[in-house]
């Protein structure tokens, strides 16, 4: 079946312009996560869903971060007033039923801030 | 606080030779696992490993976990040159939580 899709692999947009990332599961799983990888660096844990719901924000860096969840499946990270900092790679994984299962990656969302 | 660490950061090789990557950890687990990442894209699973395992096998990849030391080993026998990627381990923190990734360790293979 098919994997973690994400759309769009690359943006790049000004300093100051609001973003929309998307991510599609894989049908069925119930956790989705969000990361933020800066070039080089490991993975920032950014927000975790369980279903349609949130239990851990704790990763979000600004309240310029924001995501939402619906129907279960489909996710979307929006940044508002996006910063140069904010320039990263964005990536989705997905898993089944509990957070410890193994975690399937989407190929991520190029973002750069000019 | 980070919950897996790699080491070393980086590691070259020569095609052949065997590369071994270390993870510690500070905290109980149910399970540790093994990424990998070509390109600064998406990671792909390698290996599981439970709590109550010590050791585990696939293909060309042998894992150790040791719970005393809070410490997990990644060995890959006879490397190739496709092997060059970036590997992480991640952590649970022993409940239902997300894992927890390393900042992983960067392997290159010279053939």
């Amino acid at each position: 079946g098919a994997g973690v899709s994400q759309s769009p692999s690359n943006k790049v947009t000004e300093k100051g312009k609001d973003v929309e990332l998307r991510c599609d599961p894989i049908s069925g799983h119930t956790a989705l996560y969000w990361y933020r990888q800066s070039l080089g660096q490991g993975l920032e844990f950014l927000i975790y869903f369980q279903g349609n719901s949130a239990p851990d924000k704790s990763g979000l860096p600004s309240d310029r971060f924001s995501a939402e969840r619906t129907g279960g499946s489909v996710s979307t990270l929006t940044i508002q007033r996006t910063q140069q900092e904010d320039s990263a790679v964005y990536l989705c994984a997905s898993s089944g039923r509990w957070s410890t299962d193994t975690q399937y990656f989407g190929p991520g969302t190029r973002l750069t801030v000019l | 606080s980070q919950q897996g660490e790699e080491d070393p950061q980086a590691l070259s090789i020569q095609e052949g030779e065997n590369a071994t990557m270390n993870c510690s950890y500070k905290t109980s687990i149910n399970n540790l696992q093994w990424y990998r990442q070509n390109s600064g894209r998406g990671l792909v699973h390698l290996i599981l490993i439970r709590s109550n395992e010590r050791e585990k096998h696939s293909g060309r990849l042998r894992v150790t976990l040791d719970t005393s030391k809070k410490s997990s080993s990644l060995l890959i026998t006879a490397s190739r040159a496709a092997d060059t990627a970036s590997y992480f381990c991640a952590t649970d923190g022993g409940g239902n939580t997300p894992l927890v990734f390393g900042k992983g360790t960067r392997l290159s293979v010279i053939a």
